[in-house]
């Protein structure tokens, strides 16, 4: 089975704090991506990888940057955490070829405080 | 760009009935895939259908079935027989059909509470 796993289900930050989310998947994706799920909104795509290094904006990318050095892995970090960036937060991951699905995480949940 | 709307952010529906959840999205594409996904209490998102928009037929899995209507460009999700294992928030996906780094765009979500 695919596992994507997250370092943290629960998250609490002060605001002004670098914030440091973790991913990692194992079954050698090339695609991993990060979104923002807040009722009434769904999932919003914060930021994708289609490879190492590489790295594209999606929707809302603005406070939020990632890094991907290995294949596996790919983090999200909040530069300096505020208050409106407290919301669930989950990874997923996709092989590159067309007929398949997204692997989530189990989320989490970040309160900045 | 393509969006998806579910305009249903809550149900319920009595145990062992029928329940119907709505979406609707919009795209210029003609080859695309479309997803529902539950994510229950546990958080986990969990594929529960995949609808091929060049296949015709509706997708069925066990007690959930699609209405597929492209031309419409509605993609609603049938559940029979409603379990109390069902109960979770509903998202509706799209993602276009080329290889690649596709990612899938989510409709709102709707909750399903399943009353015994």
């Amino acid at each position: 089975d695919v596992k994507v796993t997250q370092s943290s289900r629960y998250l609490v930050k002060r605001t002004g704090e670098k914030v440091f989310l973790e991913c990692v998947q194992d079954m050698d994706h090339e695609n991993m991506f990060w979104y923002r799920q807040d009722p009434g909104l769904g999932l919003r795509l914060i930021y994708f990888s289609y490879d190492v290094k590489m790295k594209e904006k999606g929707d809302i990318p603005e406070g939020y940057s990632v890094s991907r050095e290995k294949k596996e892995r790919f983090s999200l970090i909040l530069e300096s955490a505020s208050t409106n960036q407290t919301s669930m937060y989950l990874c997923a991951s996709s092989p590159l070829r067309r007929n398949t699905e997204a692997f989530f995480g189990q989320g989490t949940r970040l309160t900045v405080v | 760009a393509q969006t998806v709307t579910q305009s249903q952010p809550e149900m319920s529906v009595q145990e062992a009935e029928t329940v119907t959840l709505s979406c609707t999205y919009d795209t210029s594409e003609s080859d695309y895939y479309l997803f529902w996904y539950k994510q229950p209490p546990s958080r986990q998102m969990i594929l529960v259908i995949r609808q091929e928009a060049y296949k015709q037929q509706n997708a069925t899995e066990n007690r959930f079935s699609v209405n597929f209507q492209k031309a419409a460009k509605s993609f609603s999700l049938k559940i029979s027989d409603s379990q109390l294992g069902d109960a979770a928030m509903y998202f509706c996906a799209y993602r276009r059909g080329i290889q690649g780094a596709q990612k899938l765009v989510f409709g709102q979500g709707t909750r399903l509470t399943i009353n015994p």
